[in-house]
């Protein structure tokens, strides 16, 4: 079975453009989740979804950040304008039922 | 301000010693309690939850809760160099919406 997968692993921008990142959770899952860990930080809740609804963004930092679910696959996470407070690492996990969650790989961003 | 407390180590223990982890927690209402393991720049991997009171056993490793005292370990017998990695404590209060709340990880090295 296929893990949580994320896309890019990398991205390097400037401040002020715009970077969308992308979660395929694991078949099934409903619970897609997203996280960030900023350097030096522990990693924080930012959004959760169930199937293709916004469950929870209590922790999304301000409205840069759009969040979407289509069709309750896979999830895009847009920042638009970039700023260099957004740096660091953007995980993304998945569960069944709410409970233990899986994660991907993450998404490392820079912001220059 | 819900929060999870780690000692961020390292903490270092020698090959086939007991490691012992430990977490607290501030929110009482906590319901479900989760240890993940990250080795440097990969994703979280879960490996223990508990949800009551008591040890819980799973090969090598105990988790222990201890709700009044707001308190979660981890043990980990017969540790090994492949064991050295970051553990991270994760509290879930709110079982409706699965939101982590994740301590800054504690780093344990096994030394050969």
């Amino acid at each position: 079975e296929a893990g949580v997968t994320q896309f890019p692993s990398h991205s390097v921008i400037e401040k002020g453009q715009t970077v969308t990142l992308r979660c395929d959770p694991i078949s099934g899952h409903d619970n897609l989740y997203w996280y960030r860990r900023v350097m030096g930080k522990e990693i924080k809740f930012l959004l959760h979804f169930v199937k293709e609804s916004k469950q929870d963004e209590s922790g999304m930092p301000n409205n840069r950040f759009l969040a979407e679910r289509t069709g309750g696959t896979y999830s895009t996470l847009k920042v638009q304008p970039a700023e260099l407070e957004d740096s660091g690492v953007y995980f993304c996990a998945s569960s069944p039922m709410g409970n233990e969650q899986f994660f991907g790989p993450g998404t490392r961003l820079t912001v220059l | 301000q819900k929060e999870v407390e780690q000692n961020s180590g390292p903490l270092s223990v020698p090959e086939g010693a007991i490691a012992s982890l430990n977490c607290t927690y501030s929110d009482r209402g906590s319901q479900s309690f989760f240890w993940y393991r990250q080795y440097s720049g990969k994703s979280p991997e879960l490996i223990m939850f508990i949800y009551s009171n008591g040890d819980k056993e799973d090969g090598r490793f105990t988790a222990q809760l201890n709700k009044a005292s707001q308190y979660v370990s981890l043990l980990i017998r017969d540790s090994q160099p492949s064991d050295s990695a970051t553990y991270l404590c994760a509290v879930n209060w709110a079982s409706n919406t699965g939101k982590l709340i994740f301590g800054q990880g504690t780093t344990l090295q096994v030394k050969p």
